[in-house]
Order: structure tokens, then C-alpha cells, then sequence
């Protein structure tokens, strides 16, 4: 089945510097790429996501392009905040992305600390 | 509307108990999850419903019963559970059929449930 693989951490940042958090994939078919972020004490919210080879998702301030021929969706920012501190999953439909519901199978997380 | 609502947030249970999780969503999704979620861990996927029907049982054990009594509820009935099925329990809804949204699970903020 697909599977994910992603650093893990804890990642230690200071304010304002550039984050990368790597994401490469197995997958069978045209899965869909994810990245959801989870707070302390809170469910996972989705930050930005990819369902083709070379899109660009992104969001507040967060990017990640599907790149096929490395398998790949690494997560990066330009200048993080405080408030970035939280857990990051990368993911990725279990199945081909037909329409159907197969749910999504996640990395392990990241853990990103960002200190003031 | 575009929230997940989980109840109750927090559950107490000895394993001799009898109890139920909800999950309630109006955005239109004929497909719903459940997904554990234990300390430091990703979610792991249990159940998937498809237009209310059980597609997906990832081998979970009996002592736990799936319900999808309508297309906007889902619960998950509890019955003589073991201290290590302590977690954080999650719901997720998505839509069905072609377009953007396909594959992408929103999620409601967990149950978190404590066995003794």
C-alpha cells in the first residue's frame, strides 16, 4: 500500500528562519498529497494540499510541490512564528484518488519548536 | 458549516463500561472515519462509511462497533475496552465522487478517551 516518509523531530527553529520539513512518498497510482498541521490538545487541520504532479500547494505562508519524479512533497516557509510551533503530518490518499473513500495514510510527524 | 463535531470531548470509562462517541457533520460528506490517535503517534485509520454503508474495517477489534445511523452522523459504540485503548479518538468526513475536494479529510477535534 502507499506509504509516507518524513523527518522526524523535534525540529528547534528561532523566529524568522526558513523551515523545511522533508516528505517523500510510495505510492501506486496518482494519490493526492497532504499536509495537515495539529496544535496541543487540538484535531488536525489541513495547511495545504497537491493533487497532481507539479502543483504548488500552499498557505499562510507554508508551500509544497508535488514532485513526481523524486516522490516527494517537502513542506517549507520562509520565516517562521512562534505560533508555527506544532505538529506537522505529511499524507497521502491510500488509493487512487477516483472518487473514492480510502482515507489518508500519514507520516509520523514532525514536531517543530520554534523559539523566540 | 464546515465543522466536524466530535462529543464528548473527554471520556472517563472502566473496561466493564458501555459507551458511545458522536460525530456529526452538515457539509454534504457521504464519507466518514473514525481514527485512533495514541501519544506522539499519526492516526491510524479503523473504519471508513461510504454513503453510510461500512467500506473500510481495519481489522479492529470487536470492542469496538461502528455506527452511521444518517449521512451526517457517525458514532462508535465502546463495550469492554482495555487501558491500552486509550487515545484520542477522531472523526473525519469527506466528499465523494470528482473534483477538488476529493480525498481531503476534515477532521473534528477528538474525543479523548481514558480506560481504567
Amino acid at each position: 500500500g502507499n506509504s509516507v516518509t518524513q523527518m522526524e523531530g523535534p525540529v528547534t527553529l528561532s523566529e524568522e528562519a526558513f523551515l523545511t520539513i522533508n516528505c517523500t512518498y510510495t505510492a501506486t497510482g496518482y494519490p493526492s498529497l497532504f499536509w495537515y498541521v495539529q496544535y496541543p490538545g487540538e484535531g488536525l487541520q489541513l495547511l495545504l494540499k497537491a493533487t497532481k504532479a507539479d502543483d504548488k500547494g500552499s498557505n499562510k505562508g507554508f508551500e509544497a510541490t508535488y514532485r513526481k519524479e523524486t516522490t516527494s512533497f517537502h513542506l517549507e516557509k520562509g520565516s517562521v512564528q512562534v505560533s508555527d510551533s506544532a505538529v506537522y503530518f505529511c499524507a497521502l490518499t491510500r488509493g487512487d484518488s477516483g472518487g473514492g473513500a480510502d482515507g489518508l495514510t500519514f507520516g509520523k510527524g514532525t514536531h517543530l519548536i520554534i523559539q523566540p | 458549516d464546515t465543522e466536524v463535531t466530535q462529543t464528548p470531548k473527554h471520556l472517563v470509562m472502566g473496561m466493564t463500561n458501555k459507551k458511545s462517541l458522536k460525530c456529526e457533520q452538515h457539509m454534504g460528506h457521504r464519507a466518514m472515519y473514525w481514527y485512533k490517535q495514541k501519544a506522539k503517534k499519526p492516526p491510524e485509520l479503523m473504519f471508513v462509511y461510504s454513503y453510510e454503508k461500512l467500506s473500510i474495517n481495519e481489522s479492529v477489534p470487536s470492542r469496538f462497533s461502528p455506527e452511521c445511523p444518517n449521512s451526517s452522523l457517525l458514532n462508535l459504540h465502546l463495550h469492554a475496552l482495555q487501558p491500552e485503548d486509550s487515545a484520542l479518538y477522531l472523526c473525519a468526513s469527506s466528499p465523494l465522487g470528482t473534483g477538488g475536494l476529493v480525498g481531503e479529510l476534515f477532521f473534528g477535534e477528538g474525543s479523548r478517551l481514558t480506560v481504567l
